[in-house]
């Protein structure tokens, strides 16, 4: 069964420290792999996208790693800020019919001062 | 603004009701998608459409319809309305099919009493 798992579900930090936020997946064939920023009640903000042969990608203080061999990802936030605060949601795309995406549940972080 | 218009950005409306929910794509973006988000679940794909033609379809109930215009805005119709279809309903558009790398409308936030 095609799945997106994420961990952890919660995660409180300190502004200024970093953290690390995991998916795991089991998407199969795997297309590409999306990790989303999502305010409270906004919709979801893409951060990176990445294919089958990259294994990093950097936007600002957010770097996403992948492992296709071991289907994980990873989205390291650095220097967290307030405005980190929000709901982190690995997507995987199927590469089979209709390129289908599937979602996790995403990891709620809050950075507190 | 991410470009993508959604109207109303609430609705509240007793059930078994029927309500119409807007989207404007961004400029030269040719695919929709609509998207449900309840209360703490993950985003759940709808439907897409592309250029006028229903592309996919995802957990769509019966209850639920929707179309694209020859102007490319799609519009969301909710039947029968009942309690657990209160959620935020998300549209997204893409310039091409595959959907890779699309962007999120702001959201209508559905509350059936």
């Amino acid at each position: 069964k095609n799945q997106v798992e994420q961990s952890p579900q919660s995660l409180i930090i300190l502004e200024g420290k970093n953290c690390t936020l995991q998916c795991n997946y089991t998407v199969s064939p795997f297309s590409n792999l999306r990790w989303y920023k999502q305010d409270t009640g906004r919709g979801p903000v893409s951060l990176t996208i990445m294919t089958f042969s990259e294994n990093t990608k950097s936007n600002g203080r957010y770097t996403a790693t992948l492992d296709a061999d071991t289907k994980q990802s990873s989205l390291h936030i650095t220097a967290s800020q307030l405005s980190d605060s929000a709901s982190y949601i690995c997507v995987v795309g199927h590469a089979g019919n209709n390129r289908k995406l599937i979602w996790g549940l995403g990891t709620s972080l809050a950075v507190n001062p | 603004d991410s470009g993508v218009t959604q109207t109303p950005k609430h609705l509240i409306t007793a059930t078994g009701q029927r309500v119409t929910l807007r989207c404007s794509p961004r400029s030269g973006d040719l695919s929709v998608y609509w998207y449900q988000q309840s209360l703490d679940q993950g985003l759940q794909f709808l439907i897409q459409y592309y250029n006028g033609e229903e592309r996919a379809k995802g957990n769509i109930l019966e209850r639920f319809s929707a179309q694209q215009f020859p102007d490319l805005h799609s519009e969301l119709n909710l039947s029968s309305l009942e309690l657990g279809d209160s959620a935020l309903y998300f549209c997204a558009s893409s310039v091409e099919a595959a959907n890779y790398g699309y962007t999120f409308g702001s959201g209508t936030r559905l509350t059936v009493v």
